[in-house]
């Protein structure tokens, strides 16, 4: 069966600074990996998504995620942290049509 | 009007009590999903309706039940709840059965006392 480990239930950043948050996947298959955010009091929203394309996948609000076959490992990068990307990230992993399996998720936390 | 709305946000119950949590999709999706969401878990794939037929059902209690009377509206009707059902529940559509990407709802907070 695919899982997906995401390294840390919490990281903390200053505002401005580089954002990196770690998810690796356990998979049979080629997977179709994603990277979904929850704000607070709010559902998840996918972030980016890859789908065995190009390797460096680019998503909103300045988020990109690197797969890396030979480490099994999709990271979450941003350059510059806002106070607004403050949230709870969630890796996900395809298990067939339909099936999402998540992670635990990492919640972001920034500081001025 | 968003994509994928539920109601109510917020509910509490007691353990003896009947209510339904609805969600609607305003995507022309036709596919739904059900998930629980407890603090510190993964989340929990519930139930998948595609094109108004249940295709998964994952081992889930039968105080959980599941209705999905078009592709627009799923619901699930709770009965008989236990305290440790208490979590997030949230709802999500995709395009078909072969898509990926899921659009998920605001959820509601379920309390059971």
């Amino acid at each position: 069966a695919q899982s997906v480990t995401q390294l840390g239930s919490h990281v903390s950043v200053s505002e401005g600074a580089l954002v990196l948050l770690r998810c690796n996947y356990s998979s049979s298959v080629p997977p179709y990996l994603f990277w979904y955010v929850q704000y607070p009091n709010q559902g998840l929203q996918l972030l980016l998504k890859y789908t065995s394309a190009a390797t460096l996948v680019k998503g909103i609000n300045g988020f990109e995620a690197e797969f890396k076959k030979s480490e099994t490992s999709f990271h979450l990068t941003k350059p510059s942290a806002h106070m607004r990307d403050a949230a709870e990230y969630f890796c996900a992993v395809s298990e067939g049509f339909q099936k999402l399996v998540f992670g635990t998720g990492t919640r972001l936390l920034v500081s001025p | 009007e968003t994509g994928v709305t539920q109601t109510p946000r917020h509910l509490v119950m007691g353990m003896t009590n009947k209510k339904s949590l609805k969600c609607e999709q305003h995507l022309g999706h036709n596919a739904m999903y059900w998930y629980k969401q407890s603090a510190k878990k993964p989340l929990e794939l519930m139930f998948v309706y595609s094109l108004e037929e249940r295709v998964e059902n994952n081992s889930v209690p039968s105080r959980f039940s599941p209705e999905c009377p078009n592709s627009s509206h799923l619901f699930l009707h709770l009965h008989t709840l236990q305290p440790e059902d208490s979590a997030l529940y949230l709802c999500a559509s995709s395009q078909d059965r072969q898509s990926y990407e899921q659009y998920f709802g605001p959820g509601t907070r379920l309390t059971v006392t």
